[in-house]
C-alpha cells in the first residue's frame, strides 16, 4: 500500500540553526514527491517537488530536500531557519500511475528565539 | 491574482441545516479536489473531479456531495451538516498531464458546525 509517514509531529529549534523534517514513504517504484507548508490560517503552499534525476532539490526560502530510494525517504533541509519558518510542513507523495496526492500528517514546526 | 478562491472563508452553520462551499479556479486546471483538515491532523480527500459534471468519491465522501457545473467551478455539499463536520475544508487543482499531480490550494474555509 501507498503511504507518507512523518515521524516528528513537533520539531523546536533554535533561529539561526539547522533543520531536518523527516519524510519516509512506501511505494513500489519511484514516486513524486512534495513538501508542502502551511503558514497559520493559510492554505498550503509548494516548497518543492522531486520527479527524477539529482536526487537534491532546492526549493524556496532555501529549503532543498533529498531523495533516498534505498532509505524510501525525502527530508526537508535547511541551513539556517528563520522565525517566519514557524509552521506546519506537509510531505507528498503522488504515484506515477494517477494523479492523486498521498498525504503525510505533517510536522509542526517551532522557532525559538 | 489568486489562482484558487474559495467562498466563504469562514461559516457558522447549525446542526442539519444546509451548507455549500464554493471554489472557483483560473488555472485551467482539469482536477479539483475536497479535502477536509482536522485541528492537528493531515489532509483527508472528500471528493474529487476530473471533468466538468462529474464528481467522484474521495477517501471520506459520507456526508458530503459534490457538484462540478464546470471546468472552473466546484462546490462542496453538506446537506445535513452535523457537529463532526466541524473542520476546515480545502479545495486544490490540478493538471495531471502537465504538472505531474502538483496541487494548488485555496485559501480554505473554516466551518464550524453548533
Amino acid at each position: 500500500a501507498q503511504s507518507v509517514t512523518q515521524p516528528d509531529a513537533r520539531v523546536t529549534v533554535s533561529e539561526g540553526a539547522s533543520l531536518q523534517l523527516r519524510c519516509k514513504y512506501s511505494y513500489s517504484a519511484t514516486p513524486y514527491l512534495f513538501w508542502y507548508v502551511q503558514y497559520p490560517r493559510q492554505g498550503l503552499q509548494l516548497l518543492l517537488k522531486y520527479y527524477s534525476g539529482d536526487p537534491v532539490v532546492q526549493g524556496v526560502n532555501s529549503f532543498e530536500a533529498e531523495f533516498s530510494k534505498s532509505n524510501s525517504s525525502f527530508h526537508l533541509q535547511k541551513a539556517s531557519v528563520h522565525w517566519s519558518d514557524s509552521a506546519v510542513y506537509f510531505c507528498a507523495l503522488s504515484p506515477r500511475s494517477n494523479y492523486q496526492l498521498i498525504w503525510g500528517s505533517g510536522t509542526k514546526l517551532i522557532i525559538k528565539p | 491574482e489568486a489562482a484558487v478562491t474559495q467562498s466563504p472563508r469562514s461559516k457558522v452553520a447549525v446542526t442539519g441545516g444546509k451548507v455549500t462551499l464554493s471554489c472557483h479556479q483560473t488555472n485551467n486546471h482539469d482536477y479539483m479536489y475536497w479535502y477536509r483538515q482536522d485541528t492537528g491532523h493531515g489532509l483527508r480527500l472528500i471528493h474529487y473531479s476530473y471533468v466538468a459534471d462529474s464528481t467522484e468519491k474521495g477517501d471520506i465522501p459520507d456526508g458530503y456531495k459534490a457538484s462540478r457545473p464546470s471546468q472552473e467551478n466546484f462546490s462542496l455539499i453538506l446537506e445535513l451538516a452535523s457537529l463532526s463536520q466541524t473542520a476546515v475544508y480545502f479545495c486544490a487543482s490540478s493538471d495531471w498531464g502537465g504538472n505531474y499531480a502538483e496541487q494548488f490550494f485555496g485559501p480554505g474555509t473554516r466551518l464550524t458546525v453548533l
